[in-house]
């Protein structure tokens, strides 16, 4: 049963570090996306790649945030400097342009 | 644009009663539609989609949905709910080569 895999599942950090969050997604899915949850917000778009292209990163605050794909098999999202207002969980998805599988997230917290 | 409107934001409902979740879209072009549940502290599974053919769509844990083109509507619905339905329900939209735009949410409650 293939799953969209994230790393790590909880990230406590004092604000100002460097936070790497890690998604592997399902093998052979051509498109990754990044989304941020909040209960204010709710689901946000950070991001997404297809064929490891950037496709829109529009979402993103882009003085902090930065979101690459290495190879096929990785994509990550980077937090730096992390602030408390980056406090939330975030989720991989794989899938295709219709269809999205969502891994079981990273829950930050910045304190 | 395409939107998501999900009407309700809570439903409470007892336990072997059944259940509409409201979910209204709007575009301008055709769309797929899908349904995701989220139980706490997870992330977002498939429950079911519409892709094309008929309206009618069946899904895993019982839940079906039926796509209403003239009303822009997939609402879902189950005959008969259990403690265990309990979660967060989206609805989402897709016009075709576009990441999904979501709604807010539904949080349904079961109450025994």
């Amino acid at each position: 049963d293939a799953r969209v895999t994230q790393t790590p599942r909880h990230k406590v950090t004092e604000m100002g570090q460097e936070v790497t969050m890690r998604c592997q997604p399902i093998l052979g899915h051509n498109t990754v996306f990044w989304y941020r949850q909040t209960m204010m917000q709710g689901l946000e778009l950070l991001a997404y790649f297809r064929n490891r292209a950037p496709l829109d990163d529009s979402g993103m605050p882009k003085d902090r945030f930065s979101a690459e794909m290495p190879d096929a098999t990785l994509a990550t999202l980077k937090i730096q400097p992390s602030e408390p207002r980056d406090s939330a969980v975030y989720f991989c998805a794989s899938g295709f342009s219709y269809e999205q599988y969502f891994g079981p997230g990273t829950r930050l917290t910045v304190t | 644009a395409q939107s998501v409107t999900q009407l309700d934001s809570q439903v409470p409902v007892f336990e072997e009663a059944p259940v509409e979740l409201r979910c209204n879209y709007s575009s301008s072009v055709s769309v797929y539609l899908f349904w995701y549940v989220q139980y706490p502290n997870q992330g977002l599974q498939l429950l079911l989609k519409y892709l094309s053919g008929s309206t009618l769509v069946k899904g895993i844990n019982g839940f079906e949905a039926e796509f209403n083109k003239s009303q822009t509507s997939f609402h879902l619905r189950k005959p008969s709910v259990h403690i265990s339905d309990t979660a967060e329900y989206f609805c989402a939209v897709n016009p075709g080569n576009t990441p999904l735009v979501f709604g807010k949410g539904t949080r349904l409650s079961v109450i025994a």
